[in-house]
């Protein structure tokens, strides 16, 4: 699995909407684009995940360069509850491959 | 509910005791996994199952072994337990084949061996 780059902390204001990068400069053709976030003492939850375009669900909006070198987690009027690690992990098509998670974004989100 | 749910969720162990980690999920997934967690590692892979007694080897097996007697339940086993082996352990679930996106993970096993 190709390796993927995140700023290691961001701070953001309840209410903003919150960007975080992500750098995949390697990715391959085959290779999903996966965000998930893990909070202390507790697994790790899916956000979304893409390929080519753009994404969006209940959670987040998923912005993916048309390169797809670079893609950007975009988190609309954050909470208190979105204060977490979000992690980035590229993911091959192949049925059983695994999740490779690296050290991720811990965003911290002030009242 | 869909629910990935991890027994027990601390653990203290003596070296060289034996230990059992329990896992079950209620949706019916085919696919499960054990990951372990250290500081400054990320999540490592331990086993893959992809249904009743069909495991494979993930990334770092040694010392491990994995039981899949029913589609509903996956364990993990330490015969043996050392202490490089505390850690916090994750169980977690999918579907398989193109809807195998989304892994549902359970809240952890905190495991300590003195």
């Amino acid at each position: 699995d190709a390796k993927t780059t995140q700023p290691d902390s961001m701070e953001s204001t309840e209410g903003e909407t919150v960007h975080l990068p992500c750098s995949h400069a390697t990715i391959s053709g085959n290779e999903y684009i996966y965000w998930y976030r893990q909070v202390p003492l507790q697994g790790p939850e899916y956000v979304t995940h893409g390929l080519q375009q753009n994404t969006t669900n209940s959670m987040a909006f998923l912005a993916i360069a048309s390169d797809r070198k670079s893609s950007t987690l975009i988190l609309p009027h954050v909470s208190l509850r979105d204060a977490a690690v979000y992690h980035c992990i590229l993911r091959a098509s192949s049925s059983f491959s695994k999740l490779v998670f690296g050290q991720g974004t811990s965003l911290s989100v002030v009242p | 509910d869909m629910k990935v749910t991890q027994m027990p969720r601390y653990l203290i162990k003596r070296m060289g005791e034996n230990v059992l980690l329990e896992c079950g999920q209620d949706m019916s997934h085919e696919t499960m996994y054990w990951y372990r967690q250290d500081p400054g590692l990320g999540l490592q892979l331990i086993y893959i199952s992809y249904d009743v007694d069909s495991n494979s080897e993930g990334d770092i097996p040694k010392g491990y072994r994995v039981s899949r007697k029913k589609r509903e339940h996956f364990s993990l086993i330490l015969d043996s337990a050392k202490t490089n082996q505390t850690s916090v352990y994750f169980c977690a679930s999918s579907l398989s084949g193109p809807f195998s996106y989304e892994q549902y993970f359970g809240p952890g096993t905190r495991l300590t061996v003195l």
